[in-house]
């Protein structure tokens, strides 16, 4: 079926490291991926996005890297800081273009 | 970027009466929103899809008669859990496509049926 997950539910980093975030699909079909970042009641964010004819792509302190091989999406975010504690999730453009299917959810939690 | 606003941001209601979400597209047109749901440390599950000036598209396992879904303009669409029940307390998000991949989510509606 099209579904896409997060191999981890919580990840805790320490101010000042780098985080990564992974995301596993399992439909070869999907052709656009997004990650997002959800903060307590409140409503996704868009971080950064990747079509599939593309491996890297590169923002402000964050990257996505896209491995079809495998069907891997992971999430770098670079000098973590507290602010960047949430919830992550990864995204997948179905078929028909119509709708997003999102993962499980990664809460990153940042120490000072 | 993009707006989209949603209102109320938080509702309490009684159970048995019908609750009423309006998602709005500020400074876009959006021919096409998402309606979501979310339970506490979940992930955002795909209610509906409404397309202006038609019928929305359901998911599986989603009442359409309990769920009202009406997208009158393009700038517009409304959520009405009728009848609502203590089941139905959860964060209702909804989403604009500006094109076909691009969506941006409105802040959520918290909804707490006593």
């Amino acid at each position: 079926g099209e579904s896409v997950g997060l191999h981890l539910p919580t990840l805790s980093v320490q101010e000042g490291d780098n985080s990564i975030i992974n995301c596993a699909y399992s439909n070869s079909a999907s052709d656009y991926f997004i990650w997002y970042k959800q903060e307590s009641g409140k409503g996704p964010q868009f971080i950064i996005d990747i079509r599939s004819n593309m491996d890297k792509r590169q923002g402000q302190r964050v990257t996505v890297l896209l491995n079809k091989t495998v069907k891997h999406l992971s999430l770098q975010i670079a000098a973590t800081q507290p602010g960047d504690s949430a919830v992550y999730f990864c995204a997948e453009a179905n078929q028909a273009g119509t709708a997003l299917i999102f993962g499980k959810g990664t809460t990153l939690s940042v120490s000072s | 970027g993009a707006v989209v606003s949603q209102h109320p941001s938080r509702v309490i209601c009684k159970s048995g009466t019908s609750v009423k979400i309006e998602c709005r597209s500020l400074d876009f047109q959006a021919t096409t929103m998402f309606w979501y749901r979310q339970f506490p440390k979940q992930s955002l599950m795909l209610m509906a899809t409404s397309n202006e000036g038609s019928k929305a598209t359901y998911e599986q396992g989603v009442e359409k008669d309990k769920f009202l879904i009406n997208h009158a303009s393009l700038t517009l669409s409304t959520l009405t859990v009728t009848s609502a029940h203590p089941e139905d307390s959860s964060f209702y998000i909804c989403s604009a496509r500006r094109s076909r991949e691009t969506q941006y989510f409105g802040p959520g509606t918290r909804l707490l049926v006593l």
